[in-house]
């Protein structure tokens, strides 16, 4: 089956610094890939989509100058959080969709942030 | 806009009894539902979508227009079922955008 990973899986910074998380598909060309948000015990929330060439469109209520998105290729998506806080603290997740016919989404592992 | 609904967030059976996972959802259009399972420390994957119309791992879930619902049962739960489940829509205008209900935790006891 289709694989996507994440790079990296675990990553303490302080805060005030950049992290970037990377996400890519091994085996399939993701023309769109989707960046999730989850907190413990809780459901994962949609940040925002990427599409390969173009500008993310972000949910309401993601700030789109903190968390920097780039689908430089169909094979890799980035997600940079800038100046990160604690409260950024979380585990991030990304999917990458399988077409427009088969819509199921194939998931990384997922990145835990952690901000000191 | 769309909505998906799991109204349990945890459900303990024991081994061996039957299982129902309720998932509501609310959408204008066609939608495409589906479930997701989170083994503990892995990744979450799809378990099943309603076109497919599978039974995997004794699961089924049958989408009921009617009622807006699209709940996962298995009749005989076992003890590797104990997992996070997300019931999940994909409207058909949304390109693959995934709307996740809440999550219920299964536990299946011994």
């Amino acid at each position: 089956g289709a694989v996507v990973s994440q790079h990296p899986s675990w990553v303490i910074c302080k805060s005030g610094t950049s992290v970037k998380i990377e996400c890519r598909s091994l085996d399939f060309q993701a023309t769109t890939m989707f960046w999730y948000r989850q907190f413990p015990k809780q459901s994962l929330m949609l940040m925002a989509t990427s599409n390969e060439g173009s500008k993310a469109t972000y949910e309401q209520g993601v700030e789109k100058d903190k968390f920097l998105i780039n689908h430089a290729s169909l094979t890799l998506s980035t997600l940079t959080v800038t100046s990160a806080h604690p409260e950024d603290s979380s585990f991030y997740i990304c999917s990458a969709g399988a077409g427009e016919i088969n819509r199921e989404q194939f998931f990384g592992p997922g990145t835990r942030l952690t901000v000191l | 806009a769309q909505r998906v609904t799991q109204p349990e967030k945890l459900l303990s059976v024991f081994k061996g009894a039957p299982v129902e996972l309720k998932c509501n959802y609310s959408y204008s259009g066609s939608p495409e539902l589906f479930w997701y399972v989170q083994y503990s420390r892995q990744r979450l994957q799809l378990l099943l979508r309603h076109i497919s119309r599978e039974s995997i791992k004794g699961f089924t879930a049958d989408l009921n227009k009617g009622e807006t619902s699209f709940h996962l049962k298995k009749p005989f739960a076992q003890e590797e079922d104990s997992a996070m489940y997300y019931c999940a829509l994909s409207g058909r205008n949304a390109g693959n955008m995934l709307t996740f209900g809440g999550g219920t935790r299964l536990m299946v006891k011994p």
